[in-house]
């Protein structure tokens, strides 16, 4: 079946940056595209932005241009991404999720990825 | 002023229909909007539940009960999922989410209680 499994659970100190992969199986990973979307604790859904695996072109939300990159390993089915100079703000369960190309249809999402930002 | 503007809570009985209102800022016309609607249940990640852009535009995620539904009121500017013969699995947090200024925005989320 189609799924998206993501990296464990990391704790960085202000100031760092974090990588988070996902990992696509069951389907064509380079047919669909992933987004990237956060969600701190009790609050709503914010979306980072978009990487196409088939060709490697990214959109990121201006919150978070110069901070994040978003790229891909076709070999391994994988997707990343980065963000960095993480401060306390930053500290949210951070989601991948196959999306139809074109569209926002984001179905599956990953199993999320818990970032602590912490000193 | 949010783009997309949903109420944090809403309450509504076993059996009956809850009616989750997604309001888009003034300046942005609902009619040629499509609007995407997840639900989120606790400790999990969200789903996808459907997509809505007109009667003749709509799209039923795979797997989602057909009393599961979207529509507009262009009076409000908003779009709407209507949930009918309310169940307790029913009770989660509902987004919606368009496309506007080439970012995916999504609104604030309801909370859904079954009671």
């Amino acid at each position: 079946q189609v799924q998206l499994v993501q990296s464990g659970a990391e704790v960085k100190k202000p100031g760092a940056s974090v990588k988070v992969s996902c990992k696509a199986s069951g389907y064509t990973f380079t047919s669909y595209d992933i987004n990237w979307v956060r969600q701190a604790t009790g609050q709503g859904l914010e979306w980072m932005g978009w990487m196409s695996p088939n060709n490697g072109k990214t959109g990121y939300a201006q919150k978070f241009q110069g901070r994040v990159t978003m790229t891909r390993d076709t070999a391994i089915s994988t997707a990343y991404m980065e963000l960095s100079s993480l401060r306390s703000e930053d500290t949210a369960v951070y989601y991948c999720a196959r999306t139809i190309v074109n569209t926002g249809l984001f179905d599956p999402w990953g199993q999320g990825t818990l970032v602590t930002v912490s000193s | 002023q949010a783009v997309l503007t949903q109420p944090s809570s809403l309450s509504a009985s076993p059996g009956a229909s809850a009616s989750l209102t997604c309001t888009l800022r003034s300046d942005i016309n609902v009619a040629t909007y499509w609007i995407y609607w997840y639900r989120q249940k606790p400790g999990s990640p969200p789903q996808y539940l459907l997509k809505y852009r007109s009667d003749s535009d709509k799209q039923q995620g795979s797997g989602v009960p057909s009393r599961f539904s979207g529509s507009k009121d262009g009076s409000a500017n908003a779009g709407i999922l209507l949930i009918s013969g309310l169940q307790s699995e029913d009770e989660a947090d509902y987004y919606c989410m368009i496309w506007h200024s080439s970012t995916w925005v999504f609104g604030g989320g309801t909370k859904l209680t079954v009671l």
